[in-house]
């Protein structure tokens, strides 16, 4: 059964060092989701990517986020200046078709570790 | 503030027991996923309502549209359904989904 999977599963960085976190979405999906939860807290959106461009974004997706999907499989988040309020687990998520039916299907996530 | 609550927080339930999980939410939405995190972190998608009732295997999630309000059920629960369950819904006014803060399920033998 497709899948989307993330990598790495854990990443450990130091304050002000920039990461990119990697994705591949299930290869006929049109619709790419970035999500995070901070540990105990509830999941929050972050940004949504369609036809090669941000569709939607929350306020948490500022200046230091940026999204890409550089080669048609691949799919990143770029944090460009962690912060340790960065700290979290990041979820990748896809769909394949517009309409209120179409399931989202999410990665296994990236645990980010700011230090 | 358009709000997604989740009842209970937590639940202990004993093996075979019927359990229902509550969803309400604020304003109106154009769909409502049910999400199961398991204890490592990773997500599962359950269902997805925009209407009625869906049935896969012991699982059940229904919507009301007009009171606001989603039900998750698990029949003959068994200690693998231990687990935190997550609605989210996407307001008819946008795409991205909201998230409720989890109902933390233990099922015990």
């Amino acid at each position: 059964e497709p899948e989307v999977t993330q990598t790495p599963s854990h990443q450990v960085t130091q304050m002000g060092q920039e990461v990119i976190l990697r994705c591949v979405p299930i290869s006929n999906h049109l619709y790419f989701y970035w999500y995070r939860q901070i540990l105990g807290q509830k999941v929050e959106f972050l940004v949504s990517f369609y036809n090669n461009e941000i569709s939607e974004k929350s306020e948490i997706f500022d200046d230091q986020f940026s999204v890409e999907r550089p080669d048609g499989s691949n799919f990143t988040l770029k944090i460009r200046s962690t912060k340790l309020e960065d700290s979290a687990m990041y979820f990748c998520a896809s769909r394949g078709r517009r309409g209120a039916s179409s399931e989202q299907y999410f990665g296994p996530g990236t645990r980010l570790t700011v230090t | 503030k358009n709000e997604v609550e989740q009842s209970p927080q937590n639940l202990t339930a004993q093996e075979g027991e019927f359990i229902t999980i509550n969803c309400s939410y604020s304003v109106g939405i154009s769909a409502l996923h049910w999400l199961q995190q398991h204890p490592g972190g990773g997500i599962v998608s359950l269902f997805m309502l925009s209407s009625g009732k869906k049935k896969h295997g012991r699982l059940i999630a229904t919507i009301n549209i007009q009171e606001k309000h989603s039900s998750l059920h698990i029949t003959a629960s068994h200690p693998r359904d231990s687990a935190v369950y997550i609605c989210a819904v996407r307001w008819d006014t946008g795409n991205q989904f909201y998230f409720g803060t989890g109902t933390s399920l233990t099922v015990i033998p």
